[in-house]
């Protein structure tokens, strides 16, 4: 059982390069999200989506973007790295489309920007 | 804004003991309130889903309580084990949008030695 995937698991990057953050599941849910998880901030909402060609912006969205073609995949972008997304970043998932049901996390990436 | 704090933000117990972890919200208008388990370089998994309309949930060693009036629930661990060891959030889910939103605690780190 795959459940919620992501990759990469790691990620070194320079100041001002672009990158994507890959998620996929396989449980058919239409809400998907994107969190980043900080010592001493807790976990914090960046974009989600309750199906696909719908997305909007969570508690910290600016320098990411998301598209959400398919149901199984939700990409996080960023668009120019900065020192401050330096982060673990977290994709979860749930079968209620108000995203109100059981949240299913991924393994998270660690991303560090130099 | 919702606020959600856990208190304490770390728990060292004996194997064997039994233990509570608290959890606090400020706006008691929530679909439901969640507590995961996070273990060192994992991802979230989710231990038990109170509904608002719910007082407490249960599964196996562990027994959720929801008591919305105060903004309150607490998660009983029986007989802790060291593999209970983790850090354990709960995330309160807002009913002041459109769709669900989660606010996560800070975590408490729990130990439990041999």
């Amino acid at each position: 059982n795959a459940g919620v995937t992501q990759t990469p698991k790691f990620q070194v990057l320079k100041t001002g390069q672009s990158m994507t953050l890959q998620c996929a599941q396989d449980m058919n849910h239409e809400y998907m999200s994107w969190y980043r998880q900080d010592p001493g901030m807790g976990l914090r909402l960046i974009h989600y989506s309750v199906g696909a060609g719908i997305t909007d912006q969570g508690e910290v969205p600016n320098g990411y973007n998301v598209s959400r073609s398919t149901t199984e995949d939700f990409p996080l972008r960023l668009l120019s790295a900065a020192p401050s997304q330096t982060s673990v970043y977290f994709c979860a998932s749930s079968y209620s489309r108000q995203g109100i049901g059981e949240l299913f996390f991924g393994e998270g990436s660690r991303l560090t920007v130099l | 804004k919702q606020e959600v704090t856990q208190i304490p933000a770390a728990l060292s117990v004996p194997e064997g003991e039994n233990l509570v972890l608290n959890c606090s919200f400020t706006d008691s208008a929530i679909y439901n309130l969640q507590w995961f388990r996070q273990d060192p370089g994992k991802g979230l998994t989710s231990l038990l889903l109170i509904q608002s309309s719910q007082r407490e949930q249960t599964s196996g060693r562990l027994n959720a309580s929801l008591d919305k009036s105060s903004g309150r629930s607490t998660l009983y661990i029986a007989a802790s084990q060291p593999g209970d060891s983790a850090t354990y959030l709960c995330a309160a889910t807002d009913r002041g949008s459109t769709l669900g939103r989660l606010y996560f605690g800070r975590g408490t780190q729990l130990t439990v030695w041999p």
